[in-house]
């Protein structure tokens, strides 16, 4: 059964430095998204991506975050200059079109030091 | 935030059925009704959704009001394996468009031996 993949499934990182997270949506899906856990909180939705652009994005995806479709496969969040606030668990998800089913993947742990 | 309401948590015996509620009282015509799972920090994963006939598939069956403003789904026998936290979301299906998923807290279930 076809699966988003997610690399690496734990990330160390210091304040200030970037850190790019990488997804492998499923081959034949449209839309990508990104959302995050901050241990102990709610899955927040961060953006969506569809057509090699940004379709919505959440208060918290500021300047700081940036998204990228950069070949036929992979999907990544950029985060330029991290901080404290930003360790959490960084999910990936894909669905077919825009209003079916999502399917996550496993996650990255973000650890920010 | 969430615009639906769920007991934070809930016991069930393993092999009986899990019957987790979901209050969404403002719920538009629009609107539909997706149940999510999380298992123990893993992504979420999709279980079923639908508008306002009940719904069945392999893994639950899910029924609401005739009113829409609240529904079950339903876990027809529940295993260990289903322990996790079930999210109840409900979000405009609108064709071609990426919609993002507003999780809450959901419910915790834990089934029991």
């Amino acid at each position: 059964e076809p699966e988003v993949t997610q690399t690496p499934s734990h990330q160390v990182t210091q304040m200030g430095q970037e850190v790019i997270l990488r997804c492998v949506p499923i081959s034949n899906h449209l839309y990508f998204y990104w959302y995050r856990q901050i241990l102990g909180q709610k899955v927040e939705f961060l953006v969506s991506f569809y057509n090699n652009e940004i379709s919505e994005k959440s208060e918290i995806f500021d300047d700081q975050f940036s998204v990228e479709r950069p070949d036929g496969s992979n999907f990544t969040l950029k985060i330029r200059s991290t901080k404290l606030e930003d360790s959490a668990m960084y999910f990936c998800a894909s669905s077919e079109i825009g209003y079916n089913e999502q399917f996550f993947g496993p996650g990255t742990r973000l650890t920010v030091l | 935030d969430a615009k639906t309401t769920q007991p934070p948590s809930m016991d069930c015996a393993e092999g009986r059925a899990a019957n987790l509620p979901c209050n969404h009282s403002t719920i538009s015509g629009n609107e539909y009704v997706y149940w999510y799972r999380q298992i123990h920090s893993q992504g979420p994963q999709y279980i079923i959704h639908g508008l306002k006939n009940n719904e069945t598939n392999e893994m639950a069956s899910l029924i609401i009001t005739e009113d829409r403003k609240s529904s079950t789904l339903i876990l027809p026998h529940a295993t260990l394996r289903d322990t996790a936290v079930y999210y109840c979301i409900v979000r405009p299906l609108i064709y071609n468009q990426g919609g993002k998923l507003i999780f809450g807290q959901g419910t915790e279930l834990s089934v029991k031996p």
